[in-house]
């Protein structure tokens, strides 16, 4: 079946560092891949997509590029900002529907 | 825009008891979803709709049942609660194309405790 494995948090950076969150995924065909973004308090937002290889997804500063060769699809961002800390998740959907989430990466912004 | 509106925020439930959780939309979205969020496992997927009188089941749909009557409204019902359901539990809606638009929208989640 699917899966999606991000890389384990909390992840705690000061303001202005450079940002790297591993996912990685285990599917059948050519699945579309997602990041979504919890803030405290809230729901899940779709942060950004990619449909196909070589695609990349981008906003807010946020890039991840769908890697079919690495089966991977790791989020990066160049300068976090306090307003980023939330939890991360990377997520997939492949047939029936449905999608396939990772477990989520905390990350914490330091002034 | 209200968007997904989910009630109660918190409930807390003795071993046994049973309670709904309403979940509406006003988006006029065909596909919604019921998950569960537990610490540190992501989100599970419980039921899901494809449009009104269609429901079918998730990943974990056992001690849950659902509706959906009509295309707004999709509550989620626990039977016989036990202290395994206690979770943060989200209501979604999405367009009816499916998922290739990858856009779920979630409401704020619902904080539920099984003592």
């Amino acid at each position: 079946g699917n899966s999606v494995t991000q890389m384990e948090g909390p992840v705690t950076l000061s303001e202005e560092a450079f940002l790297t969150i591993n996912c990685t995924y285990t599917a059948t065909g050519y699945p579309s891949l997602f990041w979504y973004v919890q803030y405290p308090g809230e729901g899940l937002q779709l942060l950004l997509k990619a449909t196909k290889a070589d695609d990349k997804g981008s906003n807010k500063g946020f890039e991840a590029t769908y890697r079919k060769e690495t089966t991977s699809f790791h989020l990066e961002k160049g300068s976090v900002q306090v307003s980023d800390s939330a939890v991360y998740f990377c997520a997939l959907a492949g047939s029936a529907r449905q999608l396939t989430f990772g477990s989520g990466t905390q990350l914490t912004v330091l002034p | 825009n209200a968007g997904v509106t989910q009630t109660p925020k918190f409930r807390i439930l003795k071993i046994g008891q049973s309670m709904t959780l309403q979940c509406t939309q006003d988006m006029n979205h065909n596909y919604m979803y019921w998950y569960r969020q537990d610490p540190g496992m992501g989100l599970k997927l419980i039921y899901y709709s494809v449009g009104a009188g269609i429901t079918d089941k998730g990943e974990v749909p056992n001690g849950y049942n659902v509706s959906r009557s009509t295309t707004e409204d999709f509550p989620l019902r626990l039977e016989l609660a036990a202290p395994s359901q206690t979770s943060v539990y989200f209501c979604a809606s999405s367009y009816g194309t499916g998922l290739n638009t990858g856009e779920l929208f979630f409401g704020e989640g619902s904080r539920l405790t099984v003592l």
